[in-house]
């Protein structure tokens, strides 16, 4: 599976959008995009996935370049609840495994 | 649904003993994993299961490790015995099918002192 890179630690303020970016140039082309996070004490919580368009659900949009290199994950109105780690995953349409990086530490300010 | 179940919360013990956790996956997901989470290596995949049959193991990190899955709702994840180095917080998850989403259980806190 194809190797993410992502910023160690961003933040924003509560009520704006977070916007959080992740480099994977090699992935393939049946390789999917995922983000999990993660709040503290907790296990990891699914976010979104995608292949090539641009995805949204209840929870986030996900922005993938048309090159599929890199891709951001939008909070809209990002709130206090949504201070987590953030994954972006890369994982195989026939892969079972998630390899998880060391994502990115969001802190939401008030 | 309860979500992904698993016991104990938290487990302290001492070096050479044994420990086992347990993992009680969502009902109707055929697919079982096992994490384990520390600062120094992060979340790292260590065996995972599909209909009770463990399919890669690669992750489990020496023979003082040991998982098993007797059955669709119950697995279990064993060290004997235990070191101050697996302290850490254990977490199983499950999914459905070739579903796209895995349910993460709460984890469990282990200290070996």
């Amino acid at each position: 599976d194809a190797k993410t890179t992502q910023p160690p630690s961003m933040d924003c303020a509560e009520g704006r959008a977070a916007n959080l970016p992740c480099n994977h140039s090699t992935i393939s082309g049946n390789e999917y995009v995922y983000w999990y996070r993660q709040i503290h004490s907790q296990g990891p919580q699914y976010i979104i996935h995608g292949l090539k368009n641009n995805e949204t659900n209840e929870m986030a949009s996900l922005i993938i370049t048309e090159d599929r290199k890199s891709s951001t994950l939008i909070l809209p109105h990002a709130t206090l609840r949504d201070t987590a780690v953030y994954y972006c995953i890369v994982r195989g349409s026939s892969g079972d495994k998630l390899t998880f990086g060391t994502g990115t530490r969001l802190a939401v300010r008030p | 649904d309860a979500g992904v179940i698993q016991s104990p919360r938290h487990e302290v013990t001492e070096m050479g003993q044994e420990v086992t956790l347990r993992c009680k996956p969502i009902s109707g997901h055929d697919y079982l994993f096992w994490y384990r989470q520390t600062m120094m290596r992060g979340l790292e995949l260590l065996i995972y299961f599909n209909n009770n049959v463990p399919i890669d193991d690669s992750g489990m990190p020496e023979d003082r490790f040991s998982a098993k899955m007797p059955n669709a709702s119950f697995s279990t994840l064993k060290i004997q015995p235990s070191e101050p180095r697996d302290s850490a917080v254990y977490f199983c998850a499950s999914r459905q099918g070739a579903g796209y989403e895995q349910y993460f259980g709460p984890g469990t806190r282990l200290t070996v002192t």
